[in-house]
Formats: structure tokens, sequence, C-alpha cells
């Protein structure tokens, strides 16, 4: 059974700052995605990374991908009150012909606090 | 505009009375699947569906039905709901799964369901 890992679940951090949330999942994936989600609000598609050593980067924030490791990063530079949210990880597992299930963590709760 | 589309966002209803959850993306997506979001638990699968008439239980799939009768809609039916199925449910779409294609998530705005 396919387990995804996030941590922290909760960081509290002051804008400026830089801080990164890990992502990791126990079976041989090869396809990692990054969500957001405001309160109250669905969740918003922020990376697809599809290979080993993939790097995404949208602003503040940038993703990568070790699927040696079963490792992926979510970092932020010089954090802002907009970025406050929860950050979901979910990973694929493929099981052969169009089969596959994606699981998610359990989030991580984003505060930035001026 | 692409988008996925749940039906109703807020629902509070009765023990016992059976209810659907509408569920319908228009970007021609074969996947589709039905979350449940529950505090400190993250989401979880209930069920999916590869295409029209294919559906498969997730990992929470007790107390709920699904069906696929055409590739846009993916309703989600629970017979006779119970407070435990109280939580906040979301829809999602993707492309087929054959790598190496994304199978980025779409996901609908949400339905806060209530079991009293």
């Amino acid at each position: 059974e396919l387990k995804v890992e996030q941590n922290p679940l909760f960081l509290s951090m002051q804008e400026g700052k830089n801080y990164t949330i890990y992502c990791n999942y126990s079976t041989t994936s090869d396809r990692l995605y990054w969500y957001r989600q405001d309160p109250g609000k669905s969740l918003e598609s922020l990376f697809v990374l599809l290979s080993n050593g993939a790097v995404k980067q949208e602003g503040r924030l940038m993703a990568s991908l070790d699927t040696k490791a079963r490792l992926s990063t979510l970092h932020i530079t010089a954090a802002v009150h907009d970025l406050s949210a929860t950050y979901f990880c979910a990973v694929d597992r493929y099981s052969g012909g169009s089969n596959y299930k994606l699981t998610f963590g359990k989030g991580t709760l984003l505060t930035v606090n001026p | 505009e692409a988008q996925v589309t749940q039906n109703p966002r807020y629902l509070i209803t009765v023990t016992g009375k059976k209810l659907t959850v509408t569920c319908s993306q228009n970007m021609n997506h074969e996947y589709m699947s039905w979350y449940r979001q529950d505090p400190g638990l993250g989401l979880r699968q209930i069920y999916y569906s590869m295409n029209v008439e294919v559906t498969d239980k997730g990992d929470v799939p007790e107390g709920y039905k699904v069906s696929r009768k055409e590739k846009r809609n993916f309703p989600l039916i629970l017979e006779s709901p119970s407070p435990n199925q109280t939580s906040l449910y979301f829809c999602a779409s993707s492309l087929s799964g054959w790598p190496p294609w994304s199978t980025e998530a779409f996901f609908g705005q949400g339905t806060r369901l209530t079991v009293v």
C-alpha cells in the first residue's frame, strides 16, 4: 500500500524567510503533484513532476522530485502572507493498463506571519 | 472554460435519506474520482472510474455508490447516509493514466455534507 507522508504538518513562518516542506512516499512512483488549498476552497494544481530530477518553479515556490529517494520538496523563498494555505503532495501508484491510484499526503498548513 | 462542476455545494440531510451529489466535467477526461476530506486525515479516495462503465473502489468505499454512464458525469450516491459520512467531498477528473501522460487532477468546488 502506498503511503505518502508530509512534514511538517503545521508550519508557521515569518514573512521574508525560507523554508522547505517534505513529501516522502513508500513505493516506486514516477509522478508527483503539489496542490494548494485555501480555507473553504477547492484544490488548485501547483506543480506536476513527471520524472526523476524534475524541478519546477513558480514565483516564490519551487518543487523538486528525487524518485530514487522517494522524496519531493516544496521550497518557499522569501515567504509572503499570500502563500498562507494548506499544501498537499499526491503520488500516483500505477498498476498497469490505465489503472492508477492517486494517494495524498495529509497536507501542510502554512501560516505566514507579518 | 475547463471545469469540474459539483452540485450541491452545501447539503444538510437526515440519517437514512438517500442523496446524490452530481459531478460533471467538460474536458473530455477519461478518469474521474471522488474524495472525502476530513480534518487530520487529508483526502481519501472513495471511488474512481477509468472510463464509461468502468468503476472501482478507492480507500473508503463503504456506504457509497457511483455510476459512470456518460464520460462527463460521475455521480456519488449515498443510499442510506449516516452521521459518519459528514464530510467535505471533492470530485476530480484527469486524463487517462497512460504514462508518460500527466494524470494531474482537476477538482470541483466541493460539497459540504452534513448528516444529522
